[in-house]
């Protein structure tokens, strides 16, 4: 069965510094999305990505926050300076079709728990 | 500002009895409705869905159930086992749209 594939699994940084969470997305989807999950707290939406460019974003997806498709098939997140608050876990997701019109829903990674400290 | 609720926060079972999870969504607009299993340490997968178009839908011992009238929707596990263990997330979505607003999660322990 196809699969989101999500790198690293743990990282840990320092606060300020800037990190990349690396996806790769499954081949034939075209709409690409990451999610954060603070522990213990729900699941929240960062950013949607179609076509080569940001389709919504939340208000957490601010300045800090940059994605990339940088290649065929590589889906990036970067964030810019971190913070202790941007600790958590960031799930990469794909899907056929957009959100609501999901024939068959998203397909999450097993995501990249982030630390910053 | 768009709302999902989810309850029972968590939720202990014996092996062999139901399991039900409800959740209430605020945007009227809203017209997919998809349930994640989450296990631990891996991201979460979606077990069902149900559409606005319809009711209630049945996978093996997985139900859901919608009312649109009153905005809620309900997944029910049947004959739960050990393996059903795992926080389930409830969500919707609306056409037009790209995200996914999710419930608070419920953790379910099934006990053998």
């Amino acid at each position: 069965e196809p699969e989101v594939t999500q790198t690293p699994s743990h990282q840990v940084t320092q606060m300020g510094q800037e990190v990349i969470l690396r996806c790769v997305p499954i081949s034939n989807h075209l709409y690409f999305y990451w999610y954060r999950q603070i522990l213990g707290q729900k699941v929240e939406f960062l950013v949607s990505f179609y076509n080569n460019e940001i389709s919504e974003k939340s208000e957490i997806f601010d300045d800090q926050f940059s994605v990339e498709r940088p290649d065929g098939s590589n889906f990036t997140l970067k964030i810019r300076s971190t913070k202790l608050e941007d600790s958590a876990m960031y799930f990469c997701a794909s899907s056929e079709t957009a959100g609501g019109a999901s024939n068959y829903g998203y397909t999450f990674g097993s995501g990249t728990r982030l630390t910053v400290v | 500002g768009e709302n999902v609720e989810q309850h029972p926060s968590t939720l202990s079972v014996q092996e062999g009895d139901s399991a039900v999870i409800k959740c209430t969504y605020s945007d009227s607009a809203s017209n997919y409705f998809p349930w994640y299993k989450q296990e631990l340490g891996k991201g979460p997968q979606l077990i069902i869905d149900i559409r606005s178009n319809v009711g209630e839908k049945k996978d093996q011992r997985i139900a859901v159930t919608l009312n649109k009238t009153a905005k809620h929707f309900s997944l029910h596990i049947t004959e739960t086992q050990p393996e059903d263990s795992a926080v389930y997330f409830c969500a919707a979505a609306t056409s037009g749209t790209y995200k996914y607003i999710f419930g608070t999660g419920t953790r379910l322990k099934v006990l053998a």
